[in-house]
C-alpha cells in the first residue's frame, strides 16, 4: 500500500519569506499523481498543486512550485513570497493512475505559521 | 458550478441517534468519495464510489456506517446507532480519473 510522509508537523516563515514543506511518499508504480491541499482554519480543502508522475517539469502554479524527485520519492511545495492568507495546514496526497485504486493517500499534514 | 455541497454544516446528536450526512458532487464528476478527519487519526477515506457505484469501502469502521449513492447527483452517509467516537469532520468530495478531488465544506458531526 502507498504511504505519504511529511516530517515536518509544524513550520513558520516570516511574511514575503520563502518557505519549503516536505513530502516522501512510497509507492511500487510508475504512474500517480501528486497533489498539495492547503486547508486554513475555515477548514475547507483546496487544491494547490497537482504533478503528474510521468512528466520530468515541476508544476507551478503562481508562487507555489513543486520540487518533484521521482527516483527519490520526494515531493516538496515551495511557497514564494508568502502572505499571511497562506497561514495553514497544507497536505501532500498520492493519487494511483490505476482505475481500480483512484482513492487519495494522504500525509499527516504540516501547519505553517506565517509570522508578520 | 456550485462546488460539492455537503449538508447539514453541523450536526449535534445524542449517543445513539441516527445521523444523516448528504452531498451533492459536482455535475459530470464520476467519482465522490467520503472521507473523515479527527485531530488524531488524520484523514482517513471511509468509502469511495466510481458511476455510482461502491468501489472501495474497507475504509467503513463497522456495520454502524452505511453510505449511498442512489444516482449521480447524490450521496449520503448513515450512521446508526451514533456513538462519541464518532465525533469528526466528514467531507464528501468528487472527481474525475487522475485528478485532484474537489472537496465540499465538510459536516462537523458532535455526538454527545
Amino acid at each position: 500500500a502507498q504511504t505519504v510522509t511529511q516530517s515536518q508537523p509544524e513550520m513558520s516563515v516570516q511574511e514575503a519569506e520563502t518557505v519549503t514543506l516536505s513530502c516522501t511518499y512510497d509507492t511500487s508504480e510508475s504512474d500517480y499523481y501528486l497533489f498539495w491541499y492547503k486547508q486554513p482554519p475555515s477548514r475547507q480543502m483546496i487544491l494547490v498543486i497537482r504533478q503528474e508522475a510521468y512528466k520530468q517539469q515541476n508544476a507551478t502554479e503562481n508562487r507555489f512550485s513543486v520540487n518533484f524527485q521521482k527516483a527519490a520519492k520526494s515531493f516538496s511545495l515551495k511557497i514564494s513570497d508568502s502572505q499571511l492568507g497562506d497561514a495553514a495546514m497544507y497536505f501532500c496526497a498520492y493519487r494511483s493512475a490505476f482505475q481500480g485504486a483512484q482513492k487519495l493517500v494522504f500525509g499527516q499534514g504540516t501547519r505553517l505559521t506565517i509570522n508578520p | 458550478d456550485a462546488g460539492v455541497i455537503q449538508s447539514p454544516r453541523h450536526e449535534v446528536t445524542e449517543m445513539g441517534q441516527e445521523v444523516t450526512l448528504r452531498c451533492k458532487p459536482i455535475s459530470g464528476h464520476d467519482y465522490l468519495f467520503w472521507y473523515r478527519q479527527t485531530m488524531m487519526r488524520g484523514l482517513e477515506l471511509l468509502i469511495y464510489f466510481n458511476n455510482n457505484v461502491p468501489i472501495d469501502d474497507s475504509g467503513m469502521p463497522e456495520d454502524r456506517f452505511s453510505a449511498k449513492m442512489p444516482n449521480a447527483s447524490f450521496s449520503t452517509l448513515k450512521i446508526q446507532p451514533s456513538e462519541p467516537r464518532d465525533s469528526a469532520v466528514y467531507f464528501c468530495a468528487s472527481s474525475l480519473k487522475n485528478y485532484g478531488y474537489t472537496f465540499g465544506s465538510g459536516t462537523r458531526l458532535t455526538v454527545v
